[in-house]
């Protein structure tokens, strides 16, 4: 079946750096990705939607310069979270519209902010 | 605009009983999909079902089984003679033809008590 791949699996960052995390899809292509972040014990809450080879759309609230999103190539696109404080401290998970009509999601990004 | 409810925060029930999580959706769209995935504690999510609104027929898969019914705008999902393993959060999805993304109710979560 269809596999995304996203790394790193978890990260600890000083407040201030930047952290970028990667989403690959392995065996399809994926012209629209998808961003979503997760605080804990809270739902999933889409953050952008990224388009091959355009701009991304981002929902009403997120901060396009604070989360950069690139997707360069059909198999990847990556979310760069700039300056990073402890508040975006949170779970990040990318998902993909896959050859079957569904959508496969990575595995997520655990992100720590210190 | 796609909304979810899962007014389910959290339920416990005792290993081997029957358990409904109950899922609401609104959309103004008549071509949608709905899905259900499971997030255990390691945060990956995994995918249970997806319905197009088009499909009113009731699922079932092993001990887990769905009811879609257009009429009240709902698609509950059952699991019977549940087991431990079933303890996770559960969500609810939508997504709009139109737009592509997809968004999450809130989540109910699962503890099946041995």
């Amino acid at each position: 079946g269809a596999v995304v791949s996203q790394h790193p699996s978890w990260v600890i960052c000083k407040s201030g750096t930047s952290v970028k995390i990667e989403c690959r899809s392995l065996d399809f292509q994926a012209t629209t990705m998808f961003w979503y972040r997760q605080f804990p014990k809270q739902s999933l809450m889409l953050m952008a939607t990224s388009n091959e080879g355009s701009k991304a759309t981002y929902e009403q609230g997120v901060e396009k310069d604070k989360f950069l999103i690139n997707h360069a190539s059909l198999t990847l696109s990556t979310l760069t979270v700039t300056s990073a404080h402890p508040e975006d401290s949170s779970f990040y998970i990318c998902s993909a519209r896959d050859f079957t009509g569904g959508y496969t999601f990575g595995s997520g990004t655990r992100l720590t902010v210190v | 605009a796609q909304k979810v409810t899962q007014a389910q925060t959290e339920i416990s029930v005792v290993e081997k009983e029957d358990v409904t999580l109950d899922c609401v959706y609104e959309t103004r769209d008549t071509t949608y999909y709905l899905f259900w995935y499971k997030q255990p504690p390691s945060g990956e999510l995994v995918f249970l079902i997806r319905r197009n609104s088009f499909d009113e027929q009731n699922e079932i898969s092993g001990r887990y089984s769905w009811n879609f019914q257009k009429s009240t705008s709902s698609f509950n999902f059952t699991i019977t003679a549940s087991q431990v393993v079933d303890s996770a959060v559960y969500f609810c999805a939508l997504s709009e033809a139109r737009n592509d993304k997809i968004i999450f109710g809130k989540g109910t979560r699962l503890h099946i008590l041995p």
